[in-house]
């Protein structure tokens, strides 16, 4: 089945320690988010690839960084975690950005990344 | 202040009822709104989407509601499940490709 893998599903890290995220999928779709929630919180959007073309939320950390090698594969980079960083990481992607497009926006979600800083 | 407005936080009901989750928006130009539901752990999966021009979508047992005037949605679970124990999002997206999540609702069921 098409879908969106995300590795590893708990990640444990120290205070500081780099870690990444990643996020395969399978639907050849055009545009991969990434989204931090936290506990009862709605996701919040850090960043998102349109093809190659990045495009950082404004108020996302430089410690959050993101790469996309070719269009099956993204990675998040957190650089120094800090406690605050703790929070399940949500990887999506759509077939395209353009909401005029009728639900060819519609986001498909990985299972997500839990990240626990020591 | 948050655009999109869910309610209640939390919900707890017995296996067999029925229940119904609110989202009201601010968000504008709006396009579509989309209800997801995320189970504990996991990541959020689509149950319906809704643009402008549809007052109702069914999924199953689930049926959710647009008032584009008011700008009001709700979500509609009938005869509950223990595996609709889940969080429920709402979605808005404008025009400018702006998504904005709700904080979601939690619903529990009991048996």
């Amino acid at each position: 089945d098409a879908m969106v893998i995300q590795n590893p599903r708990y990640q444990v890290t120290q205070f500081g320690k780099p870690v990444t995220l990643s996020c395969s999928q399978t639907l050849n779709h055009n545009v991969m988010y990434w989204y931090q929630q936290k506990s009862s919180q709605a996701p919040k959007l850090l960043f998102h690839y349109y093809d190659k073309d990045f495009n950082n939320e404004a108020d996302t950390p430089d410690n959050f960084q993101s790469r996309r090698p070719n269009t099956s594969f993204c990675f998040l980079d957190i650089r120094s975690p800090g406690l605050g960083d703790a929070a399940m990481y949500l990887c999506a992607t759509s077939r395209t950005r353009l909401a005029g497009a009728g639900g060819a926006n519609v986001l498909t979600f990985g299972a997500g990344s839990r990240l626990t800083v020591l | 202040k948050n655009q999109v407005e869910q309610s209640p936080q939390s919900l707890i009901i017995l296996e067999g009822k029925n229940c119904t989750l609110q989202c009201n928006y601010t968000v504008s130009p709006f396009s579509n709104l989309r209800w997801y539901k995320q189970d504990t752990g996991r990541g959020p999966v689509s149950l319906t989407i809704m643009t402008f021009s549809e007052n109702t979508k069914s999924n199953g047992r689930y049926t959710a509601t647009l008032d584009a005037d008011t700008k009001q949605s709700s979500l509609h679970i009938t005869a509950s499940q223990l595996s609709d124990s889940a969080s429920y999002i709402c979605v808005v997206t404008t025009y400018n490709n702006d998504m904005r999540f709700g904080a979601g609702t939690r619903l529990t069921v009991k048996p």
